[in-house]
């Protein structure tokens, strides 16, 4: 069964103080993984997509990285603007093309 | 552009009543997916739209919910007689290459 876990739940920083959130997952033959940023009361909003082991991409102060077995969210000098729930996806080549989530780490910067 | 939009953006309805959801894809994506988002849950796969192929409906949790898409692009969900459980934010994304998915604001329902 294909699974995504997320790991802080939650995660509180100081403005400038950076960290990385982490997605591991087991599917059957990835056919890729997906990064989301959440706001309170909106739809998630597309960050990336990572399609192979060894695969970077960055984007401002974020930056997905993904191994075999998992994915890591860099975030470097945050900003209390990249506060918001980060979501970590993966599609499987056995599925119909729907994601399954995590869920979910709530990054909290404080100024 | 215009991005995936829903409607309504908040439903309140009696135990037991029917309650239609609605979603505007972005012009030209060929794939549509409904999604629910329950409080302290990760987001669940509830059925899928690919052009004109039989929808895949593996995730709808009862017989009591159900979907349609007309013309290939606009679709909505059904919810009879609904539930407690049933409350949630209900999520459509729309893809055109059932890679990248792109969602709406969402449809929040409380049943009550």
């Amino acid at each position: 069964e294909d699974q995504v876990t997320q790991s802080p739940e939650a995660l509180r920083l100081q403005e400038g103080e950076s960290s990385s959130l982490n997605c591991s997952y087991t599917v059957s033959g990835l056919r890729g993984l997906f990064w989301y940023r959440q706001d309170p009361g909106k739809g998630p909003e597309f960050l990336f997509t990572l399609y192979s082991a060894g695969e970077e991409k960055e984007k401002e102060r974020l930056k997905a990285t993904l191994t075999k077995k998992e994915s890591f969210l860099h975030i470097t000098a945050p900003k209390p603007e990249d506060s918001a729930t980060y979501l970590c996806a993966v599609q499987g080549w056995g599925s119909q093309g729907n994601l399954i989530f995590g869920k979910g780490t709530k990054l909290s910067v404080k100024p | 552009g215009a991005g995936v939009s829903q409607s309504p953006s908040n439903k309140v309805t009696e135990k037991g009543k029917d309650v239609e959801l609605r979603c505007d894809p972005i012009s030209g994506h060929t794939a549509l997916y409904w999604y629910r988002q329950s409080l302290g849950q990760g987001l669940e796969f509830l059925i899928y739209f690919q052009g004109n192929s039989a929808p895949d409906k593996s995730g709808l949790p009862s017989d009591r919910f159900s979907a349609e898409r007309t013309g290939g692009s606009v679709s909505t969900l059904t919810i009879q007689r609904t539930q407690q459980e049933d409350s949630a934010v209900y999520l459509c994304a729309s893809s055109l290459d059932s890679y990248e998915q792109y969602f709406g604001p969402g449809t929040r329902l409380t049943v009550t």
